[in-house]
């Protein structure tokens, strides 16, 4: 029954690894979004896409690639990890992408060493 | 640039006690507001969405109101109750579904 779910929970790599982390809802949403929680608590917007189209894209490093294969999800690949790329990432979904509602997945507490 | 500010960054009250969450932010050209919960470790769980036509939600213990012209939102809890210790976020919505959060003010309510 889980609204937004994310995989890993945990990921703990090495500097200069590339990993992903997976996103799906299944509330039939037509937006979803990846955000970025620092070790400050500052949760800060990083992709948005709208039926598989990007609509969103908040100055973040192109190591950073999200991947939409259908509306129900949305992957986060990142490429060269650097120790700053340590913290929370969060997915979301929302009905659509006029200010609607968000919902939250769990994050993935992400570790680069 | 929308920037959204929260005070205070952290309060302690006794149970039982009524308090009031704040959320400033500078540009009032909002589609709306959303007012979420953060537990330590774990995800977002939205409380309230107020749009930009709205002065206030409520829902349960928990009242919140928006006056866009100053830029303000409020959250009020009232009876306050140690299961209601976290950390509050709120965050301003486009209509291009750009959001914007606040620091977020961490709450706990002492038994």
């Amino acid at each position: 029954d889980t609204a937004v779910s994310q995989t890993p929970k945990y990921l703990v790599t090495q500097m200069g690894n590339d990993k992903s982390i997976k996103c799906e809802q299944n509330l039939g949403h037509d937006t979803m979004y990846w955000y970025k929680q620092d070790s400050k608590k500052f949760l800060k917007i990083m992709f948005s896409y709208n039926n598989k189209e990007l609509i969103i894209n908040e100055t973040v490093p192109n190591r950073f690639s999200p991947k939409s294969p259908d509306k129900a999800h949305l992957n986060l690949h990142i490429n060269s990890l650097e120790l700053g790329d340590s913290a929370v990432y969060f997915c979301a979904s929302s009905q659509s992408a006029g200010g609607y509602e968000q919902y939250f997945g769990p994050g993935t507490r992400l570790t680069v060493t | 640039k929308q920037e959204v500010t929260q005070i205070p960054a952290a309060l302690s009250v006794p149970e039982g006690e009524n308090l009031v969450l704040n959320c400033s932010f500078t540009d009032s050209a909002i589609y709306n507001l959303q007012w979420f919960r953060q537990d330590p470790g774990k995800g977002l769980t939205s409380l309230l969405l107020i749009q930009s036509s709205q002065r206030e939600q409520t829902s349960g213990r928990l009242n919140a109101s928006l006056d866009k012209s100053s830029g303000r939102s409020t959250l009020y809890i009232a009876a306050s109750q140690p299961g209601d210790s976290a950390t509050y976020l709120c965050a301003i919505n486009t209509n291009a579904g750009k959001s914007t959060f606040g620091d977020g003010t961490t709450l706990t309510v002492k038994p």
